[in-house]
C-alpha cells in the first residue's frame, strides 16, 4: 500500500521567501508528527496533530512556522520569511493509532535549502 | 524528561560478522523503545521496538535487540552482518505517557565485505 508522501523532495528558496511543505499520510493515520532532520544529526520533533487537532507544537522554533491539518488527513508545513538556519531535512511521519507504543511510518522528506 | 546516547558515530564491522549497535536511554517511568533505520536519501524505516514482555525482541531483516532495565540498554544485533546493512541506526524513546518519541543522534553502520 501507499506508504507517506512528501512534496516537494527538493526545495530552494531564496533568504525571506516563504515556502510549504506537504505531507499525505498513510490512509486512516490518526496521529501525524514534523520533524527537522539536520545533516548528521536524529529527527527533531517539531509538532504533533492527533486528527486535526495540533497537541503539541513546543518543538516549533520560532513563529515563523506554522502547521496545519485541516481535514485530519493532509498536513502543510509553512514557514515564513525564511532563513539560513531553516536550511534541514523536514520529515513527516504518521502512527495508525494514539497508543504509545506504535511505530512511525515516516516519508523521505522535503530538502530545504535557504540561498 | 527522556533522552537516548548512541556513543558511536560509527560502528565498522566485516561481512558475515555480528554486529552490535549500542543504545542508552533515560525516561521516567516504563519506556517504550524503538530502532529505526535510514537508507541515504530516505525517511527512517521502523525495525523493532519493546514495549513489555520478552526482553530479547526481533524484527526486520534479522535484527534484533535487548532491553536491560538495569543498564537501561537497548542494543541492537544481528548475528551476521551484510553490506546492504550499511546505513544510519536511530534509537528512539518514550515515556508511557507521551505521544513524543525523542532520537537519538544516530549511528552509522558501515559494513565491509
Amino acid at each position: 500500500g501507499a506508504g507517506v508522501s512528501q512534496s516537494p523532495r527538493y526545495k530552494v528558496a531564496k533568504r525571506g521567501q516563504d515556502v510549504a511543505l506537504r505531507c499525505d499520510p498513510i490512509s486512516g493515520h490518526v496521529s501525524l508528527f514534523w520533524y527537522q532532520q539536520a545533516l548528521g544529526q536524529g529527527p527533531e520533533f517539531l509538532t504533533y496533530f492527533q486528527n486535526e487537532a495540533q497537541l503539541d507544537k513546543s518543538g516549533l522554533p520560532s513563529d515563523r512556522f506554522f502547521a496545519e491539518r485541516p481535514e485530519g488527513s493532509v498536513s502543510t508545513l509553512k514557514i515564513q520569511r525564511t532563513q539560513q538556519e531553516d536550511s534541514a531535512v523536514y520529515l513527516c511521519a504518521s502512527s495508525l493509532g494514539t497508543g504509545g507504543g506504535q511505530p512511525q511510518h515516516f516519508g523521505d522528506g522535503t530538502r530545504l535549502s535557504i540561498l | 524528561a527522556q533522552s537516548v546516547a548512541q556513543p558511536e558515530d560509527q560502528v565498522n564491522v566485516a561481512e558475515g560478522n555480528p554486529l552490535t549497535v549500542k543504545c542508552t536511554y533515560s525516561v521516567s517511568g516504563n519506556p517504550y523503545l524503538f530502532w529505526y533505520v535510514q537508507y541515504p536519501n530516505r525517511g527512517l524505516q521502523f525495525l523493532l521496538k519493546y514495549i513489555t514482555g520478552d526482553n530479547l525482541v526481533k524484527g526486520s531483516y534479522g535484527f534484533e535487540a535487548e532491553f536491560n532495565k538495569s543498564q537501561t540498554s537497548f542494543h541492537l544485533k544481528k548475528p551476521s552482518a551484510l553490506v546492504s546493512d550499511s546505513a544510519l541506526y536511530f534509537c528512539a524513546v518514550k515515556a508511557g505517557g507521551s505521544y513524543i518519541p525523542t532520537f537519538g543522534r544516530g549511528t552509522s553502520l558501515i559494513v565491509h565485505p
